[in-house]
Formats: C-alpha cells, structure tokens, sequence
C-alpha cells in the first residue's frame, strides 16, 4: 500500500530532551516536507527537500533540523524542544517538484513539550 | 506577500443541506488551487485540484469547486451535505514554477442532524 508513516504517532517529553520524528514514504516520491498544524493557523511549512541531500527551510524553520540521506526517509530533529514546539506534525511527500502536484501525508505526530 | 482567505473557522449546516465553504487567494497570477480534507485524527487527504483546465472542478465525495478568476476565489460546495462529511477542510495555492503551497487556516465543517 502506498502510504507515508510517521513514528510516533504521539509523545510527550521535556522541555530540552533531544528528539526525532521519523518520516518514510515509499512511492518513490522526489519531494517532502515537514508541516506544523496549530489551531486557527492552518499548516506551516517547516522544512523540505527537493530529493537526496537537497533541504531548504520553509516558513517555520527555528528550532528544528531535517536531513535527506535516502530518497524514502525525511527525519525531522528538535535538537533542543521547547513548549512552545507543542504541535501536530505532518510529513508529505510528492511525486514531483512541480506546483500541481497532489502532497500525500502522512497520518501525523502530536508532540507535547512539557 | 500572497496569501489564502478562508472565510469562517467554523460551518454548521444541517445534514442534507447545501455544503459552501469559502477561499480566496490574493495574486492576480493563475494559481494551482487545491481543497484538502483532514478527517478526525488523521492526516490530510486531496479533495480535488484546478491546474488550468475546466474552471469546474469535481472531487471526491460529491464535493466540486468552481474557479472564478475576477473574484480571486475557489469556493467548495456539495449539493447535499452528509454526517461523513464532517471534517477540516484547507484551501490551498501555489504559484507557477514555486512549488512551495500558501494554506488558509481551515474550515471545520460541522453536519447537524
């Protein structure tokens, strides 16, 4: 089944205690990237990547840290959390770089940072 | 800087009834426009794009939107409202070769008995 997975699905920790989400995607897909979703603003993107080794920041990149060393995974690092990084997180991936592209999510990771 | 409009964070309508939830965009540069769906607890799904080609878009589930390019607007509608379709609903552009997206920040939709 095509899909995106992201683990965990949801995790409470403190404010300082290093932590990654994981991202895997496994139809091939060029493009990911990270989004953060907060109540009444829609989604932020945080970071992306065009393809291997390829990242760039997005709107909302302070804070975080993404590495693209195979095509299929976009971990995403908060070297340092902090509560106001208290989110539902979502990785998409897309099949190619082009605007009209469909992104398929993943099914998202809640984060409470205490 | 561009950006995306969706009008009411919340919309209450009555099962079997119309079904109108609002986008604009500002730009007078034809976009890509997209409408989302975010069922409860799970990730967002495509509901339908515009790319250009007919400016009435049928999606998935009944739901169609019409792009209207005086009005800046791409507004989602469905004849006939069911329970099922009570969800988060996210308007979302991109402009021409940028494929980064400018998401609105959503509409729930809430189905009344």
């Amino acid at each position: 089944e095509a899909q995106v997975t992201q683990n965990p699905r949801y995790l409470i920790t403190v404010t300082g205690k290093k932590l990654t989400v994981t991202c895997s995607q496994n139809m091939n897909h060029e493009y990911m990237s990270w989004y953060r979703q907060d109540p009444g603003l829609g989604l932020r993107q945080i970071y992306y990547s065009m393809n291997v080794e390829v990242t760039d920041k997005g709107d909302v990149p302070e804070g975080y840290k993404v590495s693209r060393k195979e095509k299929r995974n976009f971990p995403l690092i908060l070297e340092s959390p902090s509560p106001n990084q208290t989110s539902l997180y979502f990785c998409a991936s897309s099949t190619g770089t082009s605007g009209y592209n469909e992104q398929f999510f993943g099914p998202g990771t809640r984060l409470t940072v205490l | 800087a561009q950006s995306v409009t969706q009008l009411g964070s919340h919309v209450s309508v009555s099962e079997g009834a119309l079904v109108l939830l609002r986008c604009n965009y500002s730009s007078s540069v034809p976009p890509y426009l997209f409408w989302y769906v975010q069922y409860p607890n799970q990730g967002l799904q495509l509901l339908l794009k515009y790319t250009s080609a007919a400016t009435l878009v049928k999606g998935i589930n009944g739901f169609e939107a019409e792009f209207k390019k005086s009005e800046t607007s791409f507004h989602l509608t469905k004849p006939s409202a069911h329970m099922s379709d009570a969800a988060e609903y996210f308007c979302a552009v991109s402009w021409g070769s940028n494929y980064q997206l400018i998401w609105g920040a959503g509409t729930k939709l809430i189905i009344k008995p």
